[in-house]
């Protein structure tokens, strides 16, 4: 049971150039979830999901675009990356609050550098 | 703006002491506050959460207190061992908002064998 996957785990990219993180949950979650943890800031939420098909912003969204087209993938694509871009990636899934007491569970990370 | 500020940013422990972990919060619509223990190279895992309906949590070495009425929360690691070296975060969240995670900065714990 792999829980959450992040696919790739490492990339770097040029200023301008675009690309799109996967992630993958087989824990059949409603919600899904992306974030950037950069030092001294904890992790910051990017989108999220609430279901298939939705989406929405969360507190850092500029610069970044989402799709969640099946239940058990979530898609984040840097449209023109740019040096502050550069993070390490979080994707999350959890229940919805009627199953409470289910955490969030983190896949391993993105780690991103954009030059 | 940061919603939930994490104090201190680093910690040396010795090995069977107790570390601390202070955070306080400013939206009173949070109602759940969740601990994730972070390893170099790894994703948070949960480590204990509590409600606010109640002021403290155990479970095994750890413990969440915490204080409604100051917006405050802390996790206390007993006994604390050299396998606890890691960051930990705090987080809070309202569950009936899609249980968004707002996140404190983190603290890195090392423990001294």
């Amino acid at each position: 049971n792999a829980g959450v996957t992040q696919t790739p785990k490492f990339r770097v990219l040029k200023t301008g150039q675009s690309m799109t993180l996967l992630c993958a949950q087989d824990m059949n979650h409603e919600y899904m979830y992306w974030y950037r943890q950069d030092p001294g800031m904890g992790l910051r939420l990017i989108h999220y999901s609430v279901g298939e098909g939705t989406t929405a912003k969360g507190e850092v969204p500029d610069g970044y675009n989402v799709s969640r087209l099946k239940k058990q993938n979530f898609l984040l694509g840097l449209e023109s990356a740019a040096p502050s871009q550069t993070s390490v990636y979080f994707c999350a899934s959890s229940s919805p609050v009627a199953h409470s007491n289910q955490p969030q569970h983190f896949g391993d990370g993105t780690r991103l550098s954009i030059l | 703006q940061q919603q939930v500020k994490q104090s201190p940013q680093s910690l040396i422990v010795q090995k069977g002491g107790i570390s601390i972990i202070n955070c306080a919060y400013e939206n009173t619509a949070f109602d759940y506050f969740p601990w994730y223990q972070q390893f170099p190279g790894k994703g948070p895992a949960l480590l204990i959460a509590i409600r606010p309906d109640v002021s403290e949590k155990k479970e095994g070495r750890f413990t969440i207190s915490f204080n409604k009425s100051a917006k405050q929360f802390s996790l206390h690691i007993m006994d604390s061992q050299p396998g606890d070296s890691a960051t930990y975060f705090c987080a809070a969240s309202v569950e009936a908002a899609g249980n968004k995670l707002t996140f404190g900065g983190g603290t890195r714990v090392l423990v001294k064998p």
